[in-house]
């Protein structure tokens, strides 16, 4: 069964520095990845994915993933953290099980805190 | 594009009161998703819909839940009767390529 896992709940990072906000993954076959960012009382916004072709995929607002199919592993970057980039953000993979489907497996989440 | 609407964005109604939360998708995108998120159980897939029809509703608590989507721009999903553990924001999502884009959600509290 597909399934992506993020094992940090929260990452605190300084203004101006790169964050990172880690997710693996586990499939069978080729994996459709994504990243998805909450803000307070707002709902999901899609923020890029890897579907297949370069490993590194930018997205919005300066952020970008790196897919690494040994690590198993679609790492969120960014390369100068802002306060307003505080927000939960979700790591997400296709959901292959019964053919085609536009179905997503989610993470639990982390809250990145960006300290000014 | 106006994106995913949804309403109401705020509902406060009592135990026992029936609950109707409505979504219009994107225009051309042919999946309707139902989420519910709280912080205890995090995010939730309730039911999905393609072209307007039911493919999985394993997600859908119990049959006090229904969802239905009578066209291709409009669904609803209904909870009656309302408890205060179905206190939560729901999220309606719509896709058509492979990524889903969210509404705003309707925060429900039920007292």
């Amino acid at each position: 069964a597909q399934s992506v896992a993020q094992p940090e709940d929260q990452v605190n990072v300084a203004e101006g520095n790169p964050l990172t906000v880690k997710c693996t993954y586990s499939v069978s076959g080729n994996p459709y990845l994504f990243w998805y960012v909450q803000y307070p009382n707002r709902g999901l916004q899609f923020l890029l994915k890897y579907i297949t072709g370069d490993n590194l995929v930018k997205g919005s607002y300066g952020f970008e993933a790196e897919f690494n199919k040994s690590q198993t592993s679609f790492h969120l970057k960014k390369p100068s953290a802002l306060v307003s980039d505080s927000a939960l953000y979700f790591c997400a993979v296709r959901d292959i099980g019964g053919g085609a489907t536009n179905k997503l497996i989610f993470g639990t989440g982390t809250l990145l805190a960006v300290q000014p | 594009d106006a994106g995913v609407i949804q309403s109401p964005r705020h509902e406060v109604t009592e135990m026992g009161q029936e609950v109707t939360l409505r979504c219009k998708p994107i225009s051309g995108h042919d999946y309707l998703f139902w989420y519910r998120q709280t912080m205890m159980r995090g995010l939730e897939l309730l039911i999905y819909f393609n072209n307007n029809v039911p493919i999985d509703d394993s997600g859908m608590p119990e049959d006090r839940f229904s969802a239905k989507m009578p066209n291709a721009s409009f669904s609803t999903l209904k909870i009656q009767p309302s408890e205060p553990r179905d206190s939560a924001v729901y999220f309606c999502a719509s896709s058509r390529l492979n990524e889903q884009y969210f509404g705003p959600g309707t925060r429900l509290t039920v007292t």
